[in-house]
């Protein structure tokens, strides 16, 4: 019974391309939020959606456009990847401002 | 803006010893503070929270925390740790809005 879930687990690409990643909750919340950390583990919030409404949308590049298709889901489309986007990306859930419900991380790796 | 520091990057203790984890906040109000582990290649997992009322915390794992404003830290500790403690344990404090702030992490080594 995963709460978050994520898939891929693992993503190996190459620079350039454009690659997506997904993330289904099924705690019944209403917000979702992704997440960068990079290699020395610091967490950073990137964007968070609110039934299906953006309201967190950190300094990313526009490269980076989430897009939640109901408020169970919210995905991460990244277009023309480069190397420092080499990190591991987590989804979260929540039901009030303040509790993050974490999925298991995506690893993605540029090269 | 929130922030969390985490002044011990790497803290190696024995198993059966006690562990103690840092965390200082800056926040001009009452913080809502947290302590999330996360073990190798997983995701972070709540261990306590703190929003108001007892300032001495208890969380899963056996681990507890208490916070002290007059010295605006949440500091973590277990009394004995086991080998399977090993991880990553990451401090945060939440605002009135939805932006968690994280600490960059302190690294549990357990040795035998």
């Amino acid at each position: 019974d995963t709460a978050v879930s994520q898939t891929p687990k693992y993503l190996v690409t190459q620079m350039g391309n454009d690659k997506s990643i997904k993330c289904e909750q099924n705690l019944g919340h209403d917000t979702m939020y992704w997440y960068k950390q990079d290699s020395k583990k610091f967490l950073k919030i990137m964007f968070s959606y609110n039934n299906k409404e953006l309201i967190i949308n950190e300094t990313v590049p526009n490269r980076f456009s989430p897009k939640s298709p109901d408020k169970a889901h919210l995905n991460l489309h990244i277009n023309s990847l480069e190397l420092g986007d080499s990190a591991v990306y987590f989804c979260a859930s929540s039901q009030d401002i303040h509790w993050r419900f974490f999925g298991p991380g995506t690893r993605l790796t540029v090269l | 803006a929130q922030s969390v520091t985490q002044p011990d990057i790497h803290i190696t203790v024995s198993e059966g010893a006690s562990l103690e984890l840092r965390c200082n906040y800056s926040y001009g109000a009452t913080p809502y503070l947290f302590w999330y582990v996360q073990s190798p290649g997983q995701g972070l997992q709540l261990l306590l929270k703190y929003f108001s009322g007892d300032t001495l915390v208890q969380g899963i794992k056996g681990f507890e925390a208490e916070f002290k404003r007059s010295q605006s830290s949440f500091n973590l500790r277990k009394p004995s740790v086991h080998w399977s403690d090993a991880a990553e344990y990451f401090c945060a404090v939440g605002a009135t809005d939805y932006k968690l702030s994280f600490g960059a992490g302190t690294t549990v080594t357990v040795r035998a």
